[in-house]
């Protein structure tokens, strides 16, 4: 079955550790994007790749990173910058020739900073 | 840059209580509109969705939305909710590059 596969379910870290989020697709989608979600505020888009070897910051970029070196993987990296790590990311997919306009979620990382 | 805004964080209501929750964005151009849903525990799933024709969309579960372009708003209705409703309910919206950008989210929790 497609599907996004994002791994692991449950992550935690050390404060002043990077540590690394992995989202794969092989639904073929071009663009990937990753968003934090917090309670009360929603999803929020930190970045997002319309097309490999290229991605755009979203709205709180600051203390992620991200990499597209193949259409399949779009890896967030959580650098020792983010200040508040602790929340559920989640990776999605889209393509625009899918009949539903379909975007496609992940299951979701949860980070936790100990 | 585009936003989107709900109208109420949290909603309680009584079975069988209509529900209606706004949703308004702020972009000029061309968008696509959604609602998704997540109940406790599950993940996002796509309630209905907009991208032209009939402004009255209907989608899964008896919800509806409506889109008004005059008002930048796209409200989601359903006349008699269910305690199966109790969930959190997210706006989202596409500008013409694709970017979806969701909404903060309003929680619903229907009381038997």
């Amino acid at each position: 079955d497609g599907g996004i596969t994002q791994s692991p379910k449950y992550l935690f870290r050390k404060e002043g550790q990077n540590v690394t989020l992995s989202c794969e697709q092989n639904l073929n989608h071009d663009a990937m994007y990753w968003y934090r979600q917090d309670p009360g505020q929603g999803l929020r888009l930190i970045y997002y790749s319309q097309i490999v070897n290229d991605f755009q910051k979203g709205d709180i970029a600051e203390g992620y990173s991200v990499s597209r070196e193949k259409k399949e993987s779009f890896p967030l990296t959580v650098t020792s910058a983010q200040k508040n790590p602790t929340a559920f990311y989640l990776c999605a997919s889209h393509s625009e020739g899918s009949s539903n306009y379909g975007y496609t979620f992940g299951s979701g990382t949860r980070l936790t900073v100990v | 840059a585009q936003s989107v805004s709900q109208h109420n964080h949290h909603v309680i209501l009584s079975e069988a209580a209509s529900l209606e929750l706004g949703c308004n964005y702020s972009y000029g151009g061309t968008v696509n509109l959604f609602w998704y849903v997540q109940y406790p525990g599950q993940h996002l799933q796509l309630l209905l969705k907009y991208f032209s024709g009939d402004p009255l969309v209907k989608g899964i579960k008896g919800f509806e939305a409506e889109f008004i372009k005059s008002k930048f708003s796209f409200n989601l209705r359903k006349p008699s909710v269910q305690w199966s409703d109790t969930a959190e309910y997210f706006c989202a919206v596409t500008d013409s590059w694709g970017k979806l950008q969701f909404g903060a989210g309003t929680q619903v929790v229907v009381t038997p």
